[in-house]
């Protein structure tokens, strides 16, 4: 089934060791989102990628970083991992940027630092 | 700017009860409403959207209608199951940055058998 898929589902790091977490996704959808949801919370959209133009939030802090190297590809870089930073990160999806289009979440990445 | 409020949780109810959970929003234009479904360990499922007023958007038994007089999109269901115990989210895109979704905080639901 066509999908968007996070890779690996639980990784830990240590406290300021960068970690790159990933998703990939076989909708050939042209925006793909990461989204940080802490405990109880919503999910707090990072950027997005509509195609290779990169938007990041205004309020998103520098230490996090995104690469698109193609349509099916995204990578969530994270250079400097804070206590702060352990979170669930959710990729989504959508096939443009249209309000009427849902976006295709994963399962998510839950991440903890050490 | 834009925002979404939705009736805090948890709520807990007996297998067979009605469910709704409310939701209000706050946009200018015209913007879409969705409600996603996160289960435990999983990410968000789209359940159902609306895209312009009086709009009913309908799935898994369950219901929502796009209200502009009320600025509302409640959830509704007339006979929840243990399965769907769940955290419910409340979202728009606003129709001035379509590429965006606004979510509500969330709302748990935990199904009694």
């Amino acid at each position: 089934d066509a999908m968007v898929i996070q890779n690996p589902r639980y990784q830990v790091t240590q406290f300021g060791k960068p970690v790159t977490l990933s998703c990939s996704q076989t909708l050939n959808h042209n925006v793909m989102y990461w989204y940080q949801q802490k405990s109880s919370q919503a999910p707090k959209l990072l950027f997005h990628y509509y195609d290779k133009d990169f938007n990041n939030e205004a309020d998103t802090p520098d230490n996090f970083q995104s690469r698109r190297p193609n349509t099916s590809f995204c990578f969530l870089d994270i250079r400097s991992p804070g206590l702060g930073d352990a979170a669930m990160y959710l990729c989504a999806t959508s096939r443009d940027p249209n309000s009427n289009q849902p976006q295709h979440f994963g399962d998510g990445t839950r991440l903890s630092i050490l | 700017g834009d925002s979404v409020t939705q009736m805090e949780g948890p709520v807990t109810l007996s297998e067979e009860a009605f469910l709704t959970i409310n939701c209000t929003y706050t946009a200018t234009g015209y913007p879409s409403l969705f409600w996603y479904v996160q289960y435990p360990g999983e990410g968000l499922q789209l359940l159902l959207k609306a895209t312009k007023a009086d709009d009913k958007g309908s799935n898994k038994g369950f219901e929502a209608t796009y209200r502009k007089e009320t600025t509302s999109f409640h959830l509704e269901k007339g006979s929840v199951q243990v399965s769907d115990s769940a955290v419910y989210f409340c979202a728009l895109s606003p129709y001035s940055s379509a590429s965006k979704i606004i979510f509500g905080s969330g709302t748990r639901l935990s199904i009694r058998p």
